[in-house]
């Protein structure tokens, strides 16, 4: 079962914008992370944020948590074409034993 | 060399047939996962271990079968394929519970059954 959803399930940007996602996600968690992957490839990990957190930047890589919403978001700005890729939020629920559970994911595009 | 290793990266097979998926890590991570992917779906737990000893069925085992051979090593097989095992394959490893949480994933094993 899906805990996490991302928001929307598409993004058409032009270069340059900022691009922003959300994810709601259902039970209390331990942390949240967000992933990158490009066309058919390995997820990569962009960042992690606690559930004791409320944001957390890297780079042009902003997280919001709202746990009383059960949400998060992802910001990227001055989105540039080599960010397009779909982005997923994966969740570590408190309940269970340390394993992640991932979103359907954003389909981000950004044009050049 | 990638930290996670998968192979093969694409492989057909005959609905019927037992194949194994193969995934090496040089992480030195304990835990390691098998994930599947299929369009709109995410990415869905198969199997985990936390160690050599210790593999635990994710939320679609049904299928599938895993093996630990050492702390770099964790294959996937599926007994019998089956065409709606068609999909693509990620192994993961983690550094919980000593480093940053996030996990290493490997290229993909994209795996059409006919």
């Amino acid at each position: 079962s899906q805990q996490g959803e991302e928001d929307p399930q598409a993004l058409s940007i032009q270069e340059g914008e900022n691009a922003t996602m959300n994810c709601s996600y259902k039970t209390s968690i331990n942390n949240l992370q967000w992933y990158r992957q490009n066309s058919g490839r390995g997820l990569v990990h962009l960042i992690l944020i606690r559930s004791n957190e409320r944001e957390k930047h890297s780079g042009r890589l902003r997280v919001t948590l709202d746990t009383s919403k059960k949400s998060s978001s992802l910001l990227i700005t001055a989105s540039r074409a080599a960010d397009t890729a779909s982005y997923f939020c994966a969740t570590d629920k408190t309940s269970g034993s340390e394993k992640l559970v991932f979103g359907k994911g954003t389909k981000l595009t950004v044009n050049p | 060399d990638a930290d996670v290793t998968q192979t093969p990266r694409n492989r057909i097979t005959k609905t019927g047939k037992r194949i194994m998926l193969e995934c090496s890590q040089t992480k030195g991570h304990d835990r390691m996962y098998w994930y599947r992917q299929d369009p709109g779906l995410g990415l869905r737990l198969i199997y985990y271990s936390f160690d050599v000893k210790d593999i635990n069925k994710g939320e679609i085992s049904d299928g599938y079968s895993v093996s630990r051979q050492a702390q770099a090593k964790f294959s996937l097989s599926l007994e019998s394929a089956i065409p709606n095992q068609t999909a693509l394959y990620f192994c993961a490893t983690s550094d919980f519970p000593t480093g940053n949480y996030g996990y290493t994933f490997g290229s993909g094993t994209r795996l059409t059954v006919v």
